[in-house]
């Protein structure tokens, strides 16, 4: 299957300062989706972005598929924006039906 | 507008015991997908159900099935539990099931040990 791998792992900050986290894979995807775990294990969707660039606040991601990667950057950190980020790649493999692929996680950790 | 809602939170079961989790999706939403997450493994899919039908699944034994209800709720079960199957297990739901152009929503999930 498609190897989907997320970096750093773990990242510590102090309030105020901005992140970048990356997610490469390693097939051509149809789509990709960037996700926050909050504590209490909900994964809210932040970003759905197959190319170019999105913002929303303090957070913007980008997608350069014909590289395979993506961006997610973090400004501004405050302790609210801990938690784990996930990516997932949706994949069509020989037919209709597709799927999601999840990387591993960056675990995001804002001190006050 | 109400989100995908996941019942129960916690449940204690123990090995050979079998489980039911339950799925509300966003109302007006058809698809709803399974997701697996455990330390080791992250987050793997299950299946997923549309209008009723089973589109897709992943590799999982057959332990692991599902359905879905004419209102789209969605109900999983294990049967047979082992002491690998603690997990978190998380629901989305979607309009149409195909993230490839739409976002899927996650329900906060019902955490599983067994004992």
């Amino acid at each position: 299957g498609i190897q989907v791998e997320q970096s750093p792992p773990d990242l510590i900050l102090q309030e105020g300062a901005n992140s970048t986290l990356r997610c490469n894979f390693s097939d051509s995807v149809n789509n990709l989706q960037w996700f926050h775990q909050n504590p209490w294990g909900q994964l809210i969707n932040l970003f759905y972005i197959p190319s170019g660039t999105k913002q929303n606040g303090r957070l913007s991601a980008t997608t350069v598929a014909t590289e395979r990667y993506s961006l997610l950057y973090i400004s501004s950190s405050q302790t609210t924006d801990s938690g784990v980020y996930f990516c997932a790649v949706w994949v069509y493999r020989g037919s209709t039906l597709g799927r999601l692929y999840f990387g591993r996680g960056t675990q995001l950790t804002v001190w006050p | 507008k109400a989100g995908v809602t996941q019942t129960p939170r916690y449940l204690i079961k123990t090995r050979g015991q079998q489980v039911t989790l339950s799925c509300s999706p966003i109302s007006g939403h058809r698809s709803v997908s399974w997701y697996q997450q455990t330390p080791g493994q992250g987050l793997q899919f299950l299946f997923e159900y549309f209008s009723e039908t089973q589109r897709n699944k992943g590799n999982f034994p057959g332990r692991f099935s599902g359905r879905q209800f004419s209102n789209s709720r969605s109900e999983m079960n294990v049967s047979t539990l082992e002491l690998g199957d603690s997990a978190l297990y998380l629901c989305a739901s979607s309009a149409l099931g195909t993230a490839a152009n739409e976002k899927l929503f996650f329900g906060s999930g019902t955490q599983l040990s067994v004992l």
